[in-house]
């Protein structure tokens, strides 16, 4: 079956340690996204790509980086540079600009900073 | 910031509609409303979408004002299984950067 497929579910992590969360989609969507959301919040947006090997920075983009060299991978890392990073991380696709596709988000990965 | 607002909670008993209501004052004429909803620790689910008129799927109803300044999602018969946090967002049709997400209406069914 189609879908986003995010890996690791959960993560733990030292301090000072980058990491780095996967997301799959098998889709054929331009579009991807990564949000975070820390308890009782909504949604931040990170980064989003709308079409291979090209991305923009959302509203909290500083300590993250991500690429997206092949359509259906959006991986992001989350660096030392992140001063709280203990979050749930989730991505999404879509269709892409020009459509009004909607949004198909993956199961999430949590990850927490020791 | 996000463009749209939400009450924070609602309550519902189970079998009767939930009315969540959102309110997008500053919608432009490009701009759909969508609605997600994200049961605990799971990623949102696509409920329903519409520009002008009122919409209708297996899942609810979308009423949305003739002004477009605010809409309303139904349940119409709520069961336990739709406790959730829903989030009501504007997306423009001609591109899909930024989509902001605020914080939603937590909805309680009880029986």
């Amino acid at each position: 079956d189609g879908g986003i497929t995010q890996s690791p579910k959960y993560l733990f992590r030292k301090e000072g340690q980058n990491v780095t969360l996967s997301c799959e989609q098998n889709l054929n969507h331009d579009a991807m996204y990564w949000y975070r959301q820390d308890p009782g919040q909504g949604l931040r947006l990170i980064y989003y790509s709308q079409i291979v090997n090209d991305f923009q920075k959302g509203d909290i983009a500083e300590g993250y980086s991500v690429s997206r060299e092949k359509k259906e991978s959006f991986p992001l890392t989350v660096t030392s540079a992140q001063k709280n990073p203990t979050a749930f991380y989730l991505c999404a696709s879509s269709t892409g600009a020009g459509v009004t596709g909607e949004l198909f988000f993956g199961e999430g990965s949590r990850l927490t900073v020791l | 910031d996000a463009k749209t607002t939400q009450p924070p909670s609602m309550d519902c008993a189970e079998g009767r509609a939930a009315n969540l209501p959102c309110n997008h004052s500053t919608i432009s004429g490009n701009e759909y409303v969508y609605w997600y909803r994200q049961i605990h620790s799971q990623g949102p689910q696509y409920i329903i979408h519409g520009l002008k008129n009122n919409e209708t799927n297996e899942m609810a109803s979308l009423i949305i004002t003739e002004d477009r300044k605010s809409s309303t999602l139904i349940l119409p018969h709520a069961t336990l299984r739709d406790t959730a946090v829903y989030y009501c967002i504007v997306r423009p049709t001609y591109n899909t950067d930024k989509l902001i997400f605020g914080t939603g209406t937590r909805l309680q069914v009880f029986p």
